[in-house]
Parts: structure tokens; sequence; C-alpha cells
């Protein structure tokens, strides 16, 4: 079974760009969560969709956004970049359920804002 | 709101050492789940272990081991006889059990385990 996919793996952006990235889940999860990895704040929650829909939030600007596709892929969208945006991002899938649910994580995008 | 603590930034042992990394959370929450996530080189997170707030009882996987007490609200990961393949970055997270998705981690643990 092939794990969570995320493309590209390296972005270099410069400042006031906008930026898409992708992710595809295992085969069958329908939920997809994105994470941001800085070495200052740590690993801090973006967003999750679930059935296209987005279904729970982190406490990001509205410059991140996201959507997610009916096959379950999803794109995360980051517009008017800026410096403190550079970061790993990493999207996880699961099946969506709740309680405790394990999550499978991709190897990231490593975003660079210069 | 939630909040978990990793102490320890960095921890250094030679192999074959026993390592405990520790992880202290905070919740208001009655029922909840605490996991802890390794991070290799090469940047995906990889699940080790899940714990809900229910169950108190300690893990045993091979060399690894998690204790959960929660008068102290501490859930710390114990590696016995650590090897060099150990070395990676160690997450503890915590999520409550209706945004199963939405983890609070803390900030992480490099431990780096020297031949």
């Amino acid at each position: 079974k092939a794990g969570v996919t995320q493309t590209p793996r390296y972005l270099i952006k410069t400042r006031g760009q906008q930026v898409t990235l992708s992710c595809s889940p295992i085969s069958g999860h329908r939920s997809v969560s994105w994470y941001q990895q800085t070495p200052g704040q740590g690993l801090q929650f973006l967003f999750e969709y679930f059935s296209e829909t987005q279904r729970n939030k982190g406490n990001f600007p509205g410059r991140f956004s996201g959507r997610q596709f009916s096959n379950s892929r999803s794109e995360m969208n980051v517009s008017t970049l800026e410096l403190g945006d550079s970061a790993l991002y990493l999207c996880a899938s699961s099946s969506g359920g709740s309680g405790g649910e394990k999550l499978f994580f991709g190897s990231g995008t490593q975003l660079s804002v210069l | 709101a939630q909040k978990v603590t990793q102490a320890q930034t960095e921890i250094s042992v030679v192999e074959k050492e026993d390592v405990t990394l520790d992880c202290v959370y905070e919740t208001r929450d009655t029922t909840y789940y605490l996991f802890w996530y390794k991070q290799p080189p090469s940047g995906e997170l990889v699940f080790l272990i899940r714990r809900n707030s229910f169950d108190e009882q300690n893990e045993i996987s091979g060399r690894y081991s998690w204790n959960f007490q929660k008068s102290t609200s501490s859930f710390n990961f114990t590696i016995t006889a650590s090897q060099v393949v150990d070395s990676a970055v160690y997450f503890c997270a915590l999520s409550e059990a209706r945004r199963a998705q939405k983890l609070v981690f803390g900030q992480g643990t490099r431990l780096t385990i020297n031949p």
C-alpha cells in the first residue's frame, strides 16, 4: 500500500508570491491534515479536510488555505508569502474517524521563502 | 487549552544505554489521547504508540516502553539498550476525542545515539 505522497519535496519562492502544495493520501483515507513545522514554533496544526470539507482549523491567517478533491487528494495554498512561512509542511492522512486515530505522515514539502 | 511539554531538547547517549524521554501534558478534557511519533532525517513522522486517557497500563514493545501516569500528567518513553538507528527526533502529542486529527505536539527531543 503506497504511503502519503507530498509534492514537491522542495520549493523556493520569494516574498509576495503564492505557492501550492499537494498531498495524496493513502488509498481509502478520507481525511487529510496539514501541519507546519518550524524550528521556532515546532509542529503546528493548520487544518483538516474530510470528504472535501474543512472540518478543523488551526490558528493561522487567512493566507493559508486548502481544499480537498473528490479522490481525497488535497492541496494547500499560501498567498502573499512572508519570510516566516519558510517551513516544512507535513501532510497526514487517516480514515477520518474520531478517538485517537493514528495519522500517517508524508515526508513533507520544504518551503524556503527568500 | 491543551499543551504538551518535552523538557529535554537534546539527549546524547552511548549505544546500549537506556534512555527516557519525558513528556508532560495539560488538558481539561476527560477523554483524550496521547501519542509518540518519531521523525527520522527523511522528515516523515512515524507513529510509535497511542494511549487513551482511560488506559493507564504501561506498554512494552520490544526495546520500547511507555509509562502513562494521569496523576502527574506524564507519558514518558523509554528505550532500552539503545541503538544507533534510534537516533531521531521524538515527539509527544495530544488530541481531543472529537478532533482526532488535530494533534498538539511537544517541541520534540532530539536523540543521538553514539556508537
